[in-house]
């Protein structure tokens, strides 16, 4: 598949589990950038990498973590999460500024 | 701070009727705005682009710094067209050659046949 794939695409997962959100972009874009979307909140920035770097980490709880291993993964581990961290997860990435992004389907994830 | 905001959570219009989506802004730069759509069960993805000056699908937007405004129109609205509307502002990061984009709260649209 072309573009930005997350998987898996929809998550249930308990407050003491650890599981991992993948993103992968086939665009040679060198920006990847997790995006949370809850029902009722604008889309949210969680983390922005380029050429691998966190370049912005917008405040996000340590129980959300991030790994870029190379330009084109993107990688969001998961563990001890709250129900009310249920939502949308979106990666989108770009090749430079003013460009617009390109974003994934996204990972729906629930925490029960 | 830097903040979109759109007004209206619902817009409702009839098929053939002129659509105005408004955005609002707040930003201490020289803004560079967007606008996305995301369709029913399809990803988001970027209609156009402030910098682009271009006429995507017959909406257009124009940058107007007076009202920080950057409202998306289109003369004549059609079914296919009912969607979320989200107004987008690019924030340079510091050092790079980088953005972050924060999006408004979005607008549903819906067109009436």
């Amino acid at each position: 598949e072309t573009g930005v794939t997350q998987t898996p695409r929809h998550l249930v997962m308990g407050m003491t589990n650890k599981k991992s959100l993948k993103c992968e972009q086939h665009l040679g874009h060198n920006a990847m950038y997790w995006y949370k979307q809850s029902a009722k909140k604008p889309l949210e920035l969680m983390f922005v990498y380029n050429f691998k770097e966190q370049t912005e980490n917008n405040s996000v709880p340590s129980r959300f973590s991030p790994e870029c291993p190379n330009s084109s993964h993107l990688f969001l581990h998961l563990h001890t999460l709250q129900p009310e961290d249920s939502a949308l997860y979106l990666c989108a990435s770009s090749q430079v500024w003013r460009n617009g992004y390109t974003f994934g389907s996204g990972t729906r994830l629930t925490v029960v | 701070a830097q903040r979109v905001t759109q007004p209206e959570k619902l817009l409702s219009v009839f098929k053939g009727a002129p659509v105005e989506l408004k955005c609002n802004y707040s930003y201490s730069g020289s803004p560079e705005l967007f606008w996305y759509v995301q369709y029913s069960r399809q990803r988001l993805q970027l209609l156009l682009r402030h910098i682009s000056r271009e006429s995507i699908k017959g909406f257009t937007a124009d940058l107007n710094k007076g009202e920080t405004s950057f409202h998306l129109k289109k003369p004549f609205a059609q079914e296919e067209d009912s969607a979320m509307y989200y107004c987008a502002l690019s924030v340079p990061l510091m050092k790079t050659s980088y953005d972050k984009v924060i999006f408004g709260p979005g607008t549903s649209l819906s067109v009436i046949p």
